[in-house]
């Protein structure tokens, strides 16, 4: 089975600074790749994807991932944030149709914070 | 508008009083899920479908039930709730390769 390890559960930052978000995956399988941001008192909304092709894949709101595949990791990151990126955001694997257990997996969370 | 609805939104119960949270999508899509949200946990899965009557466990399945007996329905179970429960309840449908859409969340307390 797929899992999903985010290394860091709280970020803080300045408004309109850069911002990393790290993700780890674990497979014995081609994976796909995904992160979600929920607002307070919201549900999941889906902020990018990477099912193939370029391993750069950009996301609503300004944000952009990059999938490596021999560090086995999908950070996802922003140049310039805003107060209104303050949320947390999840990291998630799924596999292909065909493997078994393909079912997606989440991440525990990092809560971005950002400051004024 | 493509959609998955939860219903409720919120529900306070007592330990031992059966209850049923239910899920529906408009989407035709064959896999739905349940996962739970707890702090510094994130979401972990409880039960999945990949079609209708086909479903397995996920990570923590003990103390649900679930059915999927059509396509768009997949409700979630506490046959005995229990204060442990107490979460945040998300279901979310997908295609068999995709994103997941999820509805707006159940907060359940048990007490």
């Amino acid at each position: 089975a797929q899992s999903v390890t985010q290394l860091d559960s709280q970020v803080p930052v300045f408004e309109e600074a850069p911002v990393e978000l790290r993700c780890n995956y674990s497979s014995s399988v081609s994976v796909y790749l995904f992160w979600y941001v929920q607002y307070p008192n919201q549900g999941l909304q889906l902020l990018l994807k990477y099912l193939s092709g370029s391993t750069l894949v950009k996301g609503i709101n300004g944000f952009e991932a990059e999938f490596n595949k021999s560090q086995t990791s999908f950070h996802l990151r922003k140049p310039s944030v805003h107060i209104s990126d303050t949320a947390e955001y999840f990291c998630a694997v799924s596999a292909p149709a065909g493997y078994n257990n393909n079912d997606m997996r989440f991440g525990a969370g990092t809560r971005l914070t950002v400051k004024p | 508008e493509a959609q998955v609805t939860q219903n409720p939104r919120y529900l306070i119960t007592v330990t031992g009083k059966k209850l049923t949270v239910t899920c529906s999508q408009n989407m035709n899509h064959e896999y739905m899920s349940w996962y739970r949200q707890d702090p510094g946990l994130g979401l972990r899965q409880i039960y999945y479908s990949m079609n209708v009557e086909v479903t397995d466990k996920g990570d923590v399945p003990e103390g649900y039930k679930v059915s999927r007996k059509e396509k768009r329905n997949f409700p979630l179970i506490l046959e005995s709730p229990s204060p442990n429960q107490t979460s945040l309840y998300f279901c979310a449908s997908r295609r068999r390769e995709g994103e997941a859409f999820f509805g707006q969340g159940t907060r359940l307390t048990v007490v």
